[in-house]
């Protein structure tokens, strides 16, 4: 069955600091796929990442930057140098095959970060 | 248009009412969730169409809800004799071809049953 488990319901930093969000998934497929969604005050979730099982490399894109460790089950998001722009709530997502084809996509609870002035 | 429109954007109902919301995803799209989501959660998976048919509707909740994707675009979630646990944000994301691919959602229909 498909778990994923947020841990920190909030986090507040102060700006320029790094943070990182946790993200510990549970899965009994071999293929999946790991997402990272943010979900500002507007309320949209817009896509900020995704990687397959297969695929064990960390990512760094300007600020942000993912770490999975296949080892621990884990797919953890950090945030450089935070700005206040980046308050909102991210959501950890993981997708697999269902029993009828297709994949199905879960989200954990989410991580409000709040990113003061 | 672009991206995904859901509506209504706000939908007030009385108890034991009867609503539709809509779904009308990214052109081209063969995958459509949908999801709800209740203040401080995280989207709760509802339903998965791949194309006209439900992939995966194991998410909805009892017998009032039902979605249906007649030609493979537009979807309408239909819930029955509302009740007040219902209230929630229903969201409605597509994809470009299945659960493994980027899922672009919609602003979300703000639903209260009163």
């Amino acid at each position: 069955a498909q778990k994923v488990t947020q841990a920190q319901t909030e986090i507040s930093v102060v700006e320029k600091e790094d943070v990182t969000l946790d993200c510990v998934y549970e899965t009994r497929d071999t293929t999946y796929y790991l997402f990272w969604y943010k979900q500002p005050p507007s309320g949209e979730l817009v896509f900020l990442i995704r990687r397959n099982s297969f695929d064990e490399q960390n990512e760094i894109s300007g600020r942000y930057s993912w770490n999975f460790q296949k080892s621990t089950s884990s797919f953890n998001f950090t945030i450089t140098a935070s700005q206040v722009v980046d308050s909102a709530v991210y959501f950890c997502a993981l997708s697999e095959a269902g029993a009828t084809g297709g994949f199905k996509t879960i989200f954990g609870a989410g991580t409000r970060l709040f990113v003061k002035a | 248009g672009a991206g995904v429109s859901q509506t209504p954007s706000n939908k007030v109902t009385e108890k034991g009412k009867y609503v539709e919301l809509r779904c009308d995803p990214i052109s081209g799209h063969t995958a459509l969730y949908w999801y709800r989501q209740s203040l401080g959660q995280g989207p709760e998976f509802l339903i998965y169409f791949q194309g006209t048919g439900a992939a995966d509707d194991s998410g909805l909740p009892n017998d009032r809800f039902f979605a249906v994707r007649p030609e493979g675009s537009v979807s309408t979630l239909k819930i029955q004799r509302t009740e007040r646990g219902d209230s929630a944000v229903y969201l409605c994301a597509s994809s470009s071809f299945d659960g493994n691919t980027e899922a672009f959602f919609g602003q979300g229909t703000r639903l209260t049953v009163v």
